[in-house]
């Protein structure tokens, strides 16, 4: 496989569920997103990895738990949601510090819906 | 003020018309600015690169103006396969990638 790849592609939990979203890279690179697309929204970054670290978390509830175990992985924890969190979350990678979205790479998402 | 901001359209065009979308941008250290393509739920691809001196690239035309913060995008001979929202984009710290919320454009025959 190649480039960044997110399962499930789809998801339906009840606000008492546990879920997580994961996403996988293959393109070697160092440094791993979280984004939330909601309806007439822009994309709002949720969390940044960097050589597995966490290195940013925009003031996400405590309901997203992120974790990036190595460089090539990262999952989204999910627990007690709400409605208003059904969204499209994407993941993303990219080889930090060259500040070159032509090497910044998304995975197709994972639509989440909660009911 | 939202850092980035886009009309959300629709903007409904015919075939082979010529359509522009403007976005404006809040932070004047801005460094970088792109156009995205986003297809109905499917991720965001980049489209182009905007420079100050102006960049194109087939029948689309990406332009910057710093001194009053906006990019723009101009497509020429609008295809159905146009159709999509078109996300602007600007890094102002290396990596962290801002979107606007996206402009939709429908082309119709």
């Amino acid at each position: 496989e190649t480039g960044v790849t997110q399962t499930p592609r789809h998801l339906v939990m009840g606000m008492t569920n546990k879920k997580s979203l994961k996403c996988e890279q293959h393109l070697g690179h160092n440094a791993m997103y979280w984004y939330k697309q909601s309806a007439k929204k822009p994309l709002e970054l949720m969390f940044v990895y960097s050589l597995e670290e966490r290195v940013e978390n925009n003031s996400v509830p405590s309901r997203f738990s992120p974790e990036c175990p190595n460089s090539s992985h990262l999952f989204l924890h999910l627990h007690t949601l709400q409605p208003e969190d059904s969204a499209l979350y994407l993941c993303a990678s990219s080889q930090e510090g060259t500040g070159d979205p032509y090497g910044y790479t998304f995975g197709s998402g994972t639509r989440l819906t909660v009911v | 003020r939202k850092e980035v901001e886009q009309d959300p359209g629709p903007f409904n065009v015919p075939e082979g018309a010529t359509v522009a979308f403007n976005c404006t941008y809040s932070n004047s250290a801005s460094q970088s600015f792109f156009w995205y393509r986003q297809d109905c739920r499917k991720e965001p691809k980049l489209l182009m690169s905007v420079y100050s001196s102006g960049n194109e690239d087939g029948r689309f035309t990406a332009q910057l103006n710093r001194a009053s913060q906006y990019i723009s995008l101009l497509i020429r001979d609008s295809k159905l396969s146009d159709s999509a929202t078109y996300l602007c984009v600007v890094i102002y710290n290396t990596d962290k990638l801002i979107f606007g919320t996206g402009t939709r454009l429908q082309v119709f025959p």
